[in-house]
């Protein structure tokens, strides 16, 4: 089955603890992707990845870093979180640029 | 940088009226995508415009992308109670990012 996979679903973690929210795709796409949504804010883009090894800021990067050593996984790391991260965070993949994204469940995070 | 604009914010309707929003773009757009999110669920794909002017239709939705490229429409006739959830739109200019609108709530009452 085609599918994006976040891990964890759920996360509550204390200021400054360095975390990792892995991403995983199985469809062999190109173009992945890491959005926060915050209420009345919609959908932001934190950083995507045209293909391994490429990868650009979005519109909020700041305190976030990625990473895709191989296409199938675009990990996103919080090295120092704060609670102005606290947000619910979707991962996405598409075939290339430009085509309609399929998304992860999501992952709630909780910066205390 | 490229803002996209969705109005209305919120629609309650009753079973079997028709609903529409809206998406603007500041920037002239090389496509437009739409997704619906589900309460409590996450976005999924519904429909990506490319050319001036098109209108593509599934079911009872229809999309409409705008002559400038930079609106676009997604209609939907008699809607139903499954219809619920946060419609957006997401526009991807020359550059690589893809902008999502804010959104629109959809509520139905039966």
């Amino acid at each position: 089955e085609a599918q994006v996979t976040q891990n964890p679903r759920y996360l509550i973690t204390v200021t400054g603890k360095k975390l990792t929210v892995t991403c995983s795709q199985n469809m062999n796409h190109e173009y992945m992707s890491w959005y926060r949504q915050d209420p009345g804010l919609g959908l932001r883009q934190i950083y995507y990845s045209m293909n391994v090894e490429v990868t650009d800021k979005g519109d909020v990067p700041e305190g976030y870093k990625v990473s895709r050593k191989e296409k199938r996984n675009f990990p996103l790391i919080l090295e120092s979180p704060s609670p102005n991260q606290t947000s619910l965070y979707f991962c996405a993949s598409s075939l290339s640029w430009g085509s309609g994204q399929y998304f992860g469940a999501g992952t709630r995070l909780s910066v205390l | 940088g490229q803002q996209v604009m969705q109005i209305p914010q919120y629609q309650h309707v009753q079973e079997g009226e028709d609903f529409t929003t809206y998406c603007n773009s500041s920037t002239t757009l090389s496509n437009i995508q739409w997704y619906k999110q589900r309460p409590g669920g996450h976005p999924v794909f519904l429909i990506q415009l490319v050319k001036s002017g098109e209108v593509k239709k599934q079911k009872r939705l229809t999309f409409q992308f705008g002559e400038a490229k930079k609106n676009s429409s997604l209609h939907i006739t008699a809607t139903q109670t499954t219809d619920v959830g946060t419609y957006f739109c997401a526009g991807n200019n020359a550059g690589n990012m893809l902008t999502f609108g804010g959104g629109t709530r959809l509520m139905v009452k039966p």
